[in-house]
């Protein structure tokens, strides 16, 4: 299957600072990609879609000056979560949608950025 | 009413047991259905993925869609410590409303 990478897989920061998340498709272009939050026991829950070339679409109640997010190649898509807070800790995965790796009829998701916030 | 139901478990269960995992949903325009493994600090990977009503078979994993239910299932075989996971269900339309929606997951613990 598609390959979707993320890094940094864990960062701890301070509150107040910003952190930067890359998702990198590796083997086929992704014009869009997903980024999902997932809090502990609870399911992903779709934040934003990234496009490239274009401003990113977030879902109803994502702050979109807290959580930037830029397409800056077709290989390439960041989140950068800022002045963090507590709150702000979750797990936080990137996806290509379906019909852009390989043609599939399924998403292909990253492997997850833990953030936590202290 | 959520449009996706899943039971959070933990389901524990023997090595070698069959195991049933389901969900049930509300919206009746979705036609893909999806199941997802996810370990522990992992991303989500695709296990099984289902077009309309159905049965697939994979292995030790069969995926069940009964459309008319609103109920899908996925049944594990001769299970194993390996397949001890969260598993997630995640379905969705088709055109402009292929986003899938996820269960909540269930966490699966098999036991040697």
């Amino acid at each position: 299957g598609a390959v979707v990478s993320q890094h940094p897989s864990w960062v701890i920061c301070k509150s107040g600072t910003s952190v930067k998340i890359e998702c990198r498709s590796l083997d086929f272009q992704a014009t869009t990609m997903f980024w999902y939050r997932q809090f502990p026991k609870q399911s992903l829950m779709l934040m934003a879609t990234s496009n490239e070339g274009s401003k990113a679409t977030y879902e109803q109640g994502v702050e979109k000056d807290k959580f930037l997010i830029n397409h800056a190649s077709l290989t390439l898509s960041t989140l950068t979560v800022t002045s963090a807070h507590p709150e702000d800790s979750s797990f936080y995965i990137c996806s290509a949608p379906p019909g852009l790796a390989g043609g599939s009829d399924t998403q292909y998701f990253g492997p997850g950025t833990r953030l936590t916030v202290l | 009413q959520k449009e996706v139901e899943q039971d959070p478990g933990p389901l524990s269960v023997p090595e070698g047991a069959i195991v049933s995992l389901n969900c049930t949903y509300s919206n009746s325009a979705f036609q893909y259905f999806m199941w997802y493994r996810q370990y522990s600090r992992k991303g989500p990977e695709l296990l099984m993925y289902t077009y309309s009503s159905g049965n697939k078979e994979d292995g030790r994993f069969t995926a069940q869609v009964d459309k008319s239910s609103k109920y899908i299932s996925l049944f594990i075989r001769d299970s194993q410590p390996s397949d001890s996971a969260t598993y997630l269900c995640a379905m969705s339309g088709t055109g402009g409303s292929y986003i899938p929606t996820f269960g909540r997951g269930t966490s699966l613990i098999v036991h040697p």
